[in-house]
């Protein structure tokens, strides 16, 4: 069964530093999502993408982010200069529709730990 | 604004037995999918089951069902025959046509032996 896949499971940074989440959505989708997690609290969503542009993004999504997706492939989240609240889970998420409401499907997600 | 709410925070049930967690949902949408996501301590997100708004059939999937109720914007999960392995954060979600996913707050369901 075709699954989104996520690297790195985890990733350690130094504050400051900035770090490339990688995403592979499963291969027939078209929509692409970023969603985050905070030790404890619920999911939220940061961001979605398609045909190869931002759909919509959330608040929390500033100019410390980014997203792109560089090759037919792959899909990434790129954060410029790590703070200490960005520590979190971050998962990826794909969906084939957009016309109507869709099953979004999750990546197994990277856990973020800025030092 | 589209919220979800889960008024349980946790939950307790003993193996093999049934227990259902609770979601209120608000919305001024008529096309909309409701979701219920499993979170293992892996802290993968699992899709447990999917409701669409437009059916009036609750949706069903082994263990799982709901009680989808859209005039009280109600939609509960139920699992029967309660595992070791259901032990889990429960998310209910929602979506509408190309947006995001809305989560709740989470029940963190355990079961004991």
């Amino acid at each position: 069964e075709p699954e989104v896949t996520q690297t790195p499971s985890h990733q350690v940074t130094q504050m400051g530093q900035e770090v490339i989440l990688r995403c592979v959505p499963i291969s027939n989708h078209l929509y692409f999502y970023w969603y985050r997690q905070i030790l404890g609290q619920k999911v939220e969503f940061l961001v979605s993408f398609y045909n190869n542009e931002i759909s919509e993004k959330s608040e929390i999504f500033d100019d410390q982010f980014s997203v792109e997706r560089p090759d037919g492939s792959n899909f990434t989240l790129k954060i410029r200069s790590t703070k200490l609240e960005d520590s979190a889970m971050y998962f990826c998420a794909s969906s084939s529709t957009s016309g109507n409401p869709d099953t979004q499907y999750f990546g197994p997600g990277t856990r973020l730990t800025v030092l | 604004a589209q919220t979800v709410t889960q008024s349980q925070p946790e939950m307790s049930v003993q193996e093999a037995e049934t227990v259902t967690l609770s979601c209120t949902y608000d919305t001024s949408e008529s096309n909309y999918y409701l979701f219920w996501y499993k979170q293992p301590p892996s802290r993968q997100m699992i899709l447990v089951i999917r409701q669409e708004a437009y059916k009036q059939q609750n949706a069903t999937e082994n263990r799982f069902s709901v009680n989808f109720q859209k005039a009280a914007k109600s939609f509960s999960l139920k699992i029967s025959d309660s595992q070791l392995g259901d032990t889990a954060m429960y998310f209910c979600a929602y979506v509408t046509s190309g947006s995001r996913l809305t989560f709740g707050e989470g029940t963190q369901l355990t079961v004991n032996p």
